[in-house]
């Protein structure tokens, strides 16, 4: 069956540091797509980063990195030097292009919360 | 600018009464979905709509209904038959396909007077 689990449910740091934020999916397709979403604490979700299955190359933008790796099937993301302004819950998600019931449904993990102090 | 509009932001819900929640886009977008999002449970598919007068249940449909009579709306309604309707809802929009990233409104937090 398929699932996202994000099993960091609340990560506190300090600004500067660099945090990771894991994600673990599980599916039965052989073609997917995997989702990072930000939600700051005004609610609306931002979309971060997509990333289809048989890419598996790492993606860096700005202090944001993204690491999958089919092998264990995780797509991990990574802060570097964070912010304050980079506390909010992190969600990942998969769409699957044959089992999703229908083509864009995302399954969502249940979410990192990131604290970031001064 | 281009994006979608929930409204209202706060919404009370007596007990037997049915609310529905407002979403419009101005993306083009031909899918629409509606999320409820509770604390610690991530977000979980209520309805979603590929296609204008087209619609299908979720994960959690009960107790809610929708319509898609235009390209650009997809209102929620939570009826009476919904006894937990408190949440944080949210609607999102793509274009069709399994690659296509969602754009997510703002929200509307229900709660029961």
């Amino acid at each position: 069956a398929q699932k996202v689990t994000q099993a960091q449910t609340e990560i506190s740091v300090v600004e500067k540091e660099d945090v990771t934020l894991d994600c673990v999916y599980e599916t039965r397709d052989t073609t997917y797509y995997l989702f990072w979403y930000k939600q700051p604490p005004s609610g609306e979700l931002v979309f971060l980063i997509r990333r289809n299955s048989f890419d598996e190359q790492n993606e860096i933008s700005g202090r944001y990195s993204w690491n999958f790796q089919k092998s264990t099937s995780s797509f991990n993301f990574t802060i570097t030097a964070s912010q304050v302004v980079d506390s909010a819950v992190y969600f990942c998600a998969l769409s699957e292009a044959n089992y999703g019931g229908s083509q864009g449904n995302l399954i969502f993990g249940k979410g990192t919360k990131l604290s970031v102090k001064p | 600018d281009g994006g979608i509009t929930q409204s209202p932001k706060y919404l009370f819900r007596k007990e037997g009464q049915n609310v529905t929640l407002s979403c419009e886009q101005n993306l083009n977008h031909d899918a629409m979905y509606w999320y409820r999002q509770d604390p610690g449970q991530g977000l979980r598919l209520i309805y979603y709509s590929q296609i204008v007068n087209d619609f299908q249940k979720g994960d959690i449909a009960e107790g809610y209904s929708v319509s898609r009579e235009k390209k650009e709306s997809f209102p929620l309604t939570v009826t009476s038959a919904q006894k937990n309707p408190t949440a944080f809802y949210l609607c999102a929009s793509s274009p069709t396909g399994y690659n296509q990233p969602q754009h997510f409104g703002d929200g509307t937090r229900l709660s029961i007077l």
